[in-house]
């Protein structure tokens, strides 16, 4: 498929553990960006890239949150030592760029933390 | 600053009743205006975008939004609400990165 892709779709872990959420954004596509969103709750930004930019990072909630992404595809956003607050839907979206692109959302990955 | 606001927490309607959906912005330069829409248990979905020209938009499903620069505002709407419009709207715009909406809850009874 053409659309962004995102894995595991869920994830339940134990507190303390860490975790990696995968991101494939669309082909070409040179902003990625994660949010995470609570049950029923707006969208939380957490970080951005853009093309060769540095990455803004301005929406990481704690220094155990950290995202990588490798040149203009694969995205990987880890969060270390999790703890129960971090329970969420982790978003990821891609755009052809900024200003009148649209952003592609992927489905999600559910992250329990017990 | 960057902001949109969605002013309204939740919308009731009735089916069949037209439906508004409020979203106004702050935004230096050009507005470039997104509407997107959740399902229960789904991933965001575009609907429609201002960028320039024609002030009123029209997107998927049947919904449109209307720019209005004096107003600073972009309110979705739709002419006739389905039960199966009840979701989760968000209102963004786009300046060197995106900028949600808190997003409003709008619920189509029956």
């Amino acid at each position: 498929g053409a659309g962004v892709s995102q894995s595991p779709s869920n994830k339940v872990t134990e507190k303390g553990k860490d975790v990696e959420l995968r991101c494939d954004p669309i082909s070409g596509h040179t902003a990625l960006y994660w949010y995470r969103q609570r049950l029923g709750q707006g969208l939380e930004f957490l970080i951005y890239f853009q093309g060769n930019s540095a990455p803004d990072k301005s929406g990481l909630p704690s220094d155990r949150f950290s995202a990588e992404r490798t040149g203009e595809s694969v995205s990987t956003l880890t969060i270390q030592r999790t703890q129960q607050e971090d329970s969420a839907v982790y978003l990821c979206a891609s755009s052809l760029g900024t200003g009148f692109f649209e952003q592609f959302f992927g489905p999600g990955t559910r992250l329990t933390v017990l | 600053a960057q902001s949109v606001a969605q002013p309204e927490d939740q919308v009731n309607v009735a089916e069949g009743n037209p439906l508004t959906v409020k979203c106004t912005y702050s935004v230096s330069g050009n507005p470039y205006l997104f509407w997107y829409v959740q399902y229960p248990n789904r991933g965001l979905q575009f609907l429609l975008k201002y960028i320039t020209g024609d002030n009123l938009v029209k997107g998927s499903y049947g919904f449109e939004a209307e720019f209005n620069k004096s107003q600073t505002s972009f309110h979705l709407k739709k002419p006739s609400a389905l039960v199966s419009d009840s979701a989760l709207y968000f209102c963004a715009h786009n300046f060197n990165k995106f900028y949600f909406g808190s997003g409003t809850k709008l619920n189509v009874k029956p």
